[in-house]
């Protein structure tokens, strides 16, 4: 049985940079077919696809996030992580971390989501 | 943003069956057959309720079908319950500089 778990802090100061990272346990992150994603969601609204990694080290990532977003992958320690830059208030979040097989697939397994806060 | 546009709410009596739409475009909804939906209640994870528009996950209640018209696709809950009352979210794939567009939700409710 596949488990994601999301580990990060919870509370991020407006303008600095939330790093998360997601756990992989029941099985390798490095399989050809499976896609590795992060998908938001702000208190009381919708989801959000923020980015996807393949183990590999490819990336793709949501248009409107492009130039805050990065993702990595480390193999070895079977997690990939999520860095978005100059947070404000609208970044508030659950952050869940996720699978799905081939690029265009739906997403099979979740983390239980981490909220992160931004706030001074 | 939400690229996908769904009816904020939607609802039904125990027993009936209710339709939720999902709008894009020819970049997404209609251009791919990679449409999926979720069930999200309070607090909870999403669950994967159909993929490839119609197909449903083992365990997933065949009260619950998709299908696809043009741009729209359709997620039909039959024979309604009162545990499906929830958050309804679809998705589609939208090429590869954009593998994943949500719709902004759907609440549903049971009378």
């Amino acid at each position: 049985q596949l488990q994601l778990q999301e580990s990060g802090p919870g509370l991020v100061n407006p303008s600095e940079t939330l790093s998360l990272i997601c756990n992989v346990s029941g099985g390798s992150i490095s399989i050809r077919t499976d896609y590795w994603a992060w998908v938001r969601q702000p208190p009381g609204r919708g989801l959000e696809w923020m980015g996807s990694i393949h183990y590999s080290g490819g990336t793709y990532y949501n248009p409107y996030l492009l130039s805050r977003v990065t993702m990595s992958v480390d193999t070895s320690k079977n997690q990939f992580s999520l860095r978005l830059s100059s947070v404000t208030a609208a970044d508030t979040a659950v952050y869940f971390c996720s699978r799905h097989t081939y690029s265009y697939g739906h997403y099979d397994d979740w983390g239980q989501g981490t909220l992160v806060t931004v706030s001074s | 943003q939400s690229a996908l546009t769904q009816p904020p709410s939607a609802s039904g009596s125990p027993g009936q069956s209710v339709t939720i739409s999902c709008t894009g475009t020819s970049s997404d909804v209609g251009g791919y057959n990679y449409v999926s939906w979720y069930q999200q209640h309070p607090g909870k994870v999403p669950k994967l309720m159909i993929y490839e528009v119609s197909k449903r996950p083992s365990g997933v209640p065949d009260r619950f079908s998709g299908s696809k018209s043009g741009n729209t696709a359709s997620l039909t809950v039959s024979g309604l319950q009162a545990e499906d009352e929830a958050d309804y979210y679809c998705r589609s794939y939208a090429g590869s500089n954009n593998l994943g567009v949500f719709g902004g939700g759907t609440k549903l409710t049971v009378l």
